[in-house]
């Protein structure tokens, strides 16, 4: 069964470094989707992606982050200059097309901690 | 504004009961469709169940169902006959605009403990 891929599991870096994570979506899926989950928290969405544009995006995702498909497999979250508030667990989705009733599928998560 | 309501941080049931999880919600659309996945300790989000505005007849999967009251705005998940497995934060989440790239809004989430 088709999956969405995260790298790497696992991000641990310095406050003020640049933190790039990884998305593979679903290989037909059209519309991808970052969202985060601060520990113990609802999960929020950040960003959504379609045809190599931003689509929407909430007050969260502010200048520091920024999103590409840089080729035609992978999405990439890029976290200019981390913050400790910044720690959570980012986890992507996707889904083929804009229906009401379609699953949005989500990644494993990529559990980003900032020190 | 769109926003989902769960109530009920953590519930306890033991394995072979039911359980139902409450949400409510509020938009002012008049086409949504509201979602349950499940989330155990190992961190996956997995999907359990959809339920569109319109659809008539509650959402059934499997064990879980959902008791869908519109009028009410809520949609509160019920898995029957608990299993250890079912042990997990389990998130309510509704869509509600036909555009590209809608996102899920989600809910607070309920932590579920079944034993035995």
């Amino acid at each position: 069964e088709p999956e969405v891929t995260q790298t790497p599991s696992h991000q641990v870096t310095q406050m003020g470094q640049e933190v790039i994570l990884r998305c593979v979506p679903i290989s037909n899926h059209l519309y991808f989707y970052w969202y985060r989950q601060i520990l113990g928290q609802k999960v929020e969405f950040l960003v959504s992606f379609y045809n190599n544009e931003i689509s929407e995006k909430s007050e969260i995702f502010d200048d520091q982050f920024s999103v590409e498909r840089p080729d035609g497999s992978n999405f990439t979250l890029k976290i200019r200059s981390t913050k400790l508030e910044d720690s959570a667990m980012y986890f992507c989705a996707s889904d083929p097309f804009p229906a009401l009733g379609n699953e949005q599928f989500f990644g494993p998560g990529t559990r980003l901690t900032v020190l | 504004a769109q926003k989902i309501t769960q109530t009920q941080p953590g519930m306890f049931v033991q394995e072979k009961e039911a359980v139902t999880l409450d949400c409510t919600y509020d938009t002012s659309d008049q086409s949504y469709g509201l979602f349950w996945y499940k989330q155990p300790s190992s961190g996956e989000m997995i999907f359990l169940i959809y339920q569109g505005s319109y659809d008539e007849q509650n959402a059934t999967e499997g064990r879980y169902s959902l008791n869908f009251q519109k009028a009410r705005k809520s949609a509160n998940l019920v898995i029957s006959a608990s299993q250890l497995g079912d042990s997990a934060m389990y998130f309510c989440a509704m869509r509600s605009r036909h555009q590209a790239g809608t996102a899920l809004i989600f809910g607070k989430g309920t932590t579920l403990s079944v034993s035995s």
